[in-house]
């Protein structure tokens, strides 16, 4: 089956530093990935939508320069935290999605982010 | 626009007991539905789907009927199991054979306990 792989699974890190997520396929091209954030015992928020080789579509109220995506190929999207502040420390979920038939929208696991 | 509502929880069983989770939902055309199982400290699993009308979606003993007459969705398990315990989201799409985003509900705790 589909897999994403989401990495770091946990990071810690100080205020004002930023921080790199990545999700990749591993099997199959996704040409779509979804960023969600994940609030304590709360739904998952849509933060943006990219496409490979092309500018992310952020939902409403969600900062693109704080929140930096980048989908340079077919297989590998990153989320880049700038400046992080402890309000930013969340669950943060990639979903990637290849054509919906076939592998419909498959999800990483999900990185806990920290910031002390 | 699109949004789904889930009963809120925690919903707490005994194990073997049965399981609904109601999940209702509101959207225009024809969405997909889904539901999403999430493990402590876990990304989501797709649980099952369904994409059409009157369609049932089921795996592991769970299942769920898309009832568009009531824009329903519900999850039922007939006896659940400890390792049941997990939280439950239901979420639809609003475009099928494209990669749309995903709406989700709040999710909805269930523990099971010996």
């Amino acid at each position: 089956g589909a897999v994403v792989s989401q990495h770091p699974s946990r990071v810690i890190c100080k205020s004002g530093t930023s921080v790199k997520i990545e999700c990749r396929s591993l099997d199959f091209q996704a040409t779509t990935m979804f960023w969600y954030r994940q609030f304590p015992k709360k739904s998952l928020m849509l933060m943006a939508t990219s496409n490979e080789g092309s500018k992310a579509t952020y939902e409403q109220g969600v900062e693109k320069d704080k929140f930096l995506i980048n989908h340079a190929s077919l297989t590998l999207s990153t989320l880049t935290v700038t400046s992080a502040h402890p309000e930013d420390s969340s669950f943060y979920i990639c979903s990637a999605a290849g054509g919906l038939e076939r592998h419909g929208y498959t999800f990483g696991s999900g990185t806990r982010l920290t910031v002390v | 626009g699109n949004s789904v509502t889930q009963m809120e929880g925690p919903v707490t069983l005994s194990e073997e007991a049965f399981l609904t989770i109601n999940c209702t939902y509101t959207a225009t055309g024809y969405p997909s539905l889904f539901w999403y199982v999430q493990y402590p400290g876990e990304g989501l699993q797709l649980l099952l789907k369904a994409t059409k009308a009157d369609d049932k979606g089921s795996n592991k003993g769970f299942e769920a009927t898309y009832r568009k007459e009531t824009t329903s969705f519900h999850l039922e398990k007939g006896s659940v199991q400890v390792s049941d315990s997990a939280v439950y989201f239901c979420a639809l799409s609003d475009q099928a054979g494209t990669a749309s985003k995903l709406t989700f509900g709040t999710g909805t705790r269930l523990q099971v306990t010996l």
